[in-house]
């Protein structure tokens, strides 16, 4: 069973990058051509997608973060990250890593996406 | 102010079928497919239905999603203390170019 768990800084100082890294267990991340995301969740409120990525490189960001994030991948680790510079308040979440989140088109014209599994989350604090 | 439009809160009694609706647009849940997650206290958000009506394996049948134009809707019978959850929709908005969610719907079991 695929397992995801996400790993970094907790406590991260305003203006600085934050840092987090996904470690994928029970299978490779280089298998199934899947993409792979990061979703962020502020306390007490809903989820935004910030990104995902495939093992080729290619990326793809949510357009009001696009000019500071960025997704890369250590396919020797199994593993993918996220760095997100210039960091306030308003980036203080939990943030999620998981497998999916490409579009793809199915035969009915439309496009299907979504995310499984999810790692269980960690919680950045962005504070002096 | 999320994409996709859930009702904040739900509920329902042991035993009942509660009804969450999601409602969009023609750039999102128009024009593609709908899945919903479940957010138990403290945990990660797993997938529920995907592709409006498809349930994960280890998923139970009482939980069934369905889509009419530009609206979603969860449905859950034979409600149990355990589904008392946050539950989120989602879709991929062509607007965005990217998956969006809704606000969540907080599920009481009285």
């Amino acid at each position: 069973q695929l397992r995801l768990q996400e790993s970094g800084s907790g406590l991260v100082k305003p203006s600085q990058t934050l840092s987090l890294t996904c470690a994928v267990s029970g299978g490779s991340i280089s298998s199934g051509g899947y993409s792979w995301s990061w979703i962020r969740q502020p306390p007490g409120k809903g989820l935004e997608w910030i990104g995902y990525m495939y093992l080729s490189g290619s990326t793809h960001y949510n357009p009001s973060l696009k000019s500071r994030v960025s997704l890369s991948v250590d396919r020797s680790k199994n593993q993918f990250s996220l760095k997100l510079t210039s960091v306030t308040a308003a980036d203080t979440a939990v943030y999620f890593c998981a497998r999916g989140g490409a579009a793809v088109p199915t035969a009915q014209g439309e496009i299907a996406t979504w995310f499984d599994p999810w790692g269980q989350g960690t919680l950045v604090t962005v504070s002096s | 102010q999320s994409v996709l439009t859930q009702p904040p809160s739900a509920s329902g009694t042991p035993g009942q079928r509660v009804t969450i609706s999601c409602s969009g647009s023609s750039s999102n849940i128009g024009s593609n497919t709908v899945n919903w997650y479940r957010q138990l206290p403290g945990t990660a958000p797993k997938l529920l239905i995907y592709s409006n009506n498809q349930r994960p394996s280890g998923v139970p049948d009482r939980f069934s999603g369905s889509k009419s134009g530009t609206s979603a809707s969860l449905a859950i019978s034979g409600l149990q203390s355990e589904d008392e959850a946050d539950y989120y929709c989602a879709a991929w908005d062509d607007s965005l170019d990217g998956p969006v969610f809704g606000g969540g719907t907080k599920l009481t079991v009285l």
